[in-house]
């Protein structure tokens, strides 16, 4: 079965320090992964994806994620966190092969506070 | 502007009254989708249709039914609510061919059923 896990509800950093947001997934075959993220009252926004290619790829606002395929993950990084980016963060992997094809599929979101 | 429109923003409502959540896109996307948002459990998706009368039941469809009759809407209809389809819902839509595109959302439905 396809599934999308984010290890940790909450990740809480200081202003100025780096950050990261952790996502593994089990799917069957090459998926596309993405990273959104929600701010209070507001629908989801895409950050950033990977496809193919280089393992890292870089997003909007400064993110960045590492594709590891041994490792099933793409965690989420920003090297010097801001205050603004607390928010609710998604990973979503979609499958493009078999049954399911064409369906994302939601880890369950990490909160990120970042304080000042 | 490019985007996914949902309406109403926030709806109360009472158990077995009937309603429908409305979704149009502007982007000319083939595939439409609907999930609910809750705390704990991450987005699941309800339905979602890749062109005009095609769609297809996600995770948790039970007590829900759509429409795409029109490339743009895609309502989703509750005949018959319940306490437990309290939630936070939202629409979404891309490009299907494209797997790579990512979606765009509206900005949510938040519906209490009493």
């Amino acid at each position: 079965a396809q599934s999308v896990a984010q290890p940790e509800d909450q990740v809480n950093v200081a202003e100025g320090n780096p950050l990261t947001v952790k996502c593994t997934y089990s799917v069957s075959g090459n998926p596309y992964l993405f990273w959104y993220v929600q701010y209070p009252n507001r629908g989801l926004q895409f950050l950033l994806k990977y496809i193919t290619g280089d393992n890292l790829v870089k997003g909007s606002y400064g993110f960045e994620a590492e594709f590891n395929k041994s490792q099933t993950s793409f965690h989420l990084k920003k090297p010097s966190a801001l205050v603004s980016d607390s928010a609710l963060y998604f990973c979503a992997v979609r499958d493009i092969g078999g049954s399911t094809l064409g369906r994302l599929y939601f880890g369950r979101g990490t909160q990120l506070t970042v304080w000042p | 502007e490019a985007q996914v429109t949902q309406n109403p923003r926030y709806l109360i409502t009472v158990t077995g009254k009937k309603l429908t959540v409305t979704c149009s896109q502007n982007m000319n996307h083939e595939y439409m989708s609907w999930y609910r948002q809750d705390p704990g459990l991450g987005l699941r998706q309800i339905y979602y249709s890749m062109n005009v009368e095609v769609t297809d039941k996600g995770d948790v469809p039970e007590g829900y039914k759509v429409s795409r009759k029109e490339k743009r809407n895609f309502p989703l209809i509750l005949e018959s609510p319940s306490p437990n389809q309290t939630s936070l819902y939202f629409c979404a839509s891309s490009p299907p061919l494209s797997y790579n595109s990512p979606l765009h959302f509206g900005n949510g439905t938040r519906l209490t059923v009493t």
